[in-house]
C-alpha cells in the first residue's frame, strides 16, 4: 500500500544545531508539504513543492529549507534549531491539481 | 489574518446526539473547503469535501454544509460515536492552487 512516512518520530536538540526531518511518499504525488502543528494556529505551511526542483516558501519559512531532488522526498532542515521551533511537524502530499492531501504521522520536535 | 477561522476550541456532545462543528473564512476567492480528523500522535486524514459550486455533501454520517453568502461551512455527523472523539480541522482551497489553509482546528469529545 502506498503511504507516506517521516523520521525521526521524535527528536531532542540544542538551540543552534541544525536539524533535518525526512519525508518519504509511495504515492508517486507531485506535490508535497511540510506543515507545523501549535496550539491555537492549527496547520500553518511552511514550504512546499510542485515538483522535483521546485520549491516554496509558504507563511511561516523563515528558519527552515527545503530541496526536492526526486519525487519521493521532501526533507526539511531547520537551519539553527530555535526554542520557537518546537513543535510537532507534518508532511503531506497530494496529486497534480489535488486538494486533498495525504498526511504522515508527524515528528515532534523539541529545541532545548 | 486568519482566513479560516474555527471560533470554537472544543465541543462535548452525548454520544448518539448530533455534533455540528463550525467554521468561517474570509477570502472569497475560497472554492473547495475540506475537513480533516485528528486523532493524537497520528497524522490529519481527510474525511469529507464540498466544493462552491454545491451547498451539501454527505458520506454516511457526515454532511457538510456550505453557505456562501455567510462565508460560513459546518459539519454535521449524525449519530455521534466515541470514535468520533478527536480535533476537527477545516480547510480551504481555491481553483489552480494546490494549498490549503487549515483553521485551528475544534476538539470534539463524545460523552458515552
Amino acid at each position: 500500500d502506498a503511504e507516506i512516512t517521516q523520521s525521526p518520530r521524535h527528536k531532542i536538540t540544542e538551540t543552534g544545531r541544525q536539524v533535518t526531518l525526512a519525508c518519504h511518499q509511495t504515492w508517486n504525488h507531485n506535490n508535497m508539504f511540510w506543515y507545523r502543528q501549535d496550539l491555537g494556529h492549527g496547520l500553518r505551511l511552511i514550504h512546499y513543492s510542485y515538483g522535483v526542483q521546485d520549491t516554496n516558501k509558504g507563511e511561516v519559512s523563515d528558519g527552515y529549507s527545503v530541496s526536492r531532488s526526486n519525487t519521493e522526498d521532501l526533507p526539511l532542515t531547520l537551519e539553527s534549531a530555535a526554542s520557537s521551533q518546537t513543535s510537532v511537524y507534518f508532511c503531506a502530499s497530494s496529486e497534480a491539481g489535488g486538494n486533498e492531501q495525504f498526511f504522515g504521522p508527524g515528528t515532534r520536535l523539541t529545541v532545548l | 489574518d486568519q482566513q479560516v477561522k474555527q471560533n470554537s476550541p472544543s465541543l462535548s456532545v452525548q454520544e448518539g446526539r448530533i455534533s455540528i462543528l463550525n467554521c468561517d473564512y474570509t477570502n472569497s476567492m475560497f472554492d473547495y473547503f475540506l475537513w480533516y480528523k485528528k486523532y493524537p500522535a497520528e497524522g490529519p486524514t481527510f474525511l469529507i469535501s464540498i466544493s462552491s459550486i454545491k451547498d451539501k455533501n454527505e458520506d454516511g454520517r457526515f454532511t457538510v454544509f456550505l453557505n456562501k453568502s455567510a462565508k460560513h461551512l459546518s459539519l454535521h455527523i449524525v449519530p455521534s460515536q466515541p470514535g468520533d472523539s478527536a480535533v476537527y480541522f477545516c480547510a480551504a482551497s481555491f481553483f489552480g492552487n494546490e494549498k490549503l489553509t487549515f483553521g485551528t482546528g475544534t476538539r470534539l469529545t463524545i460523552i458515552p
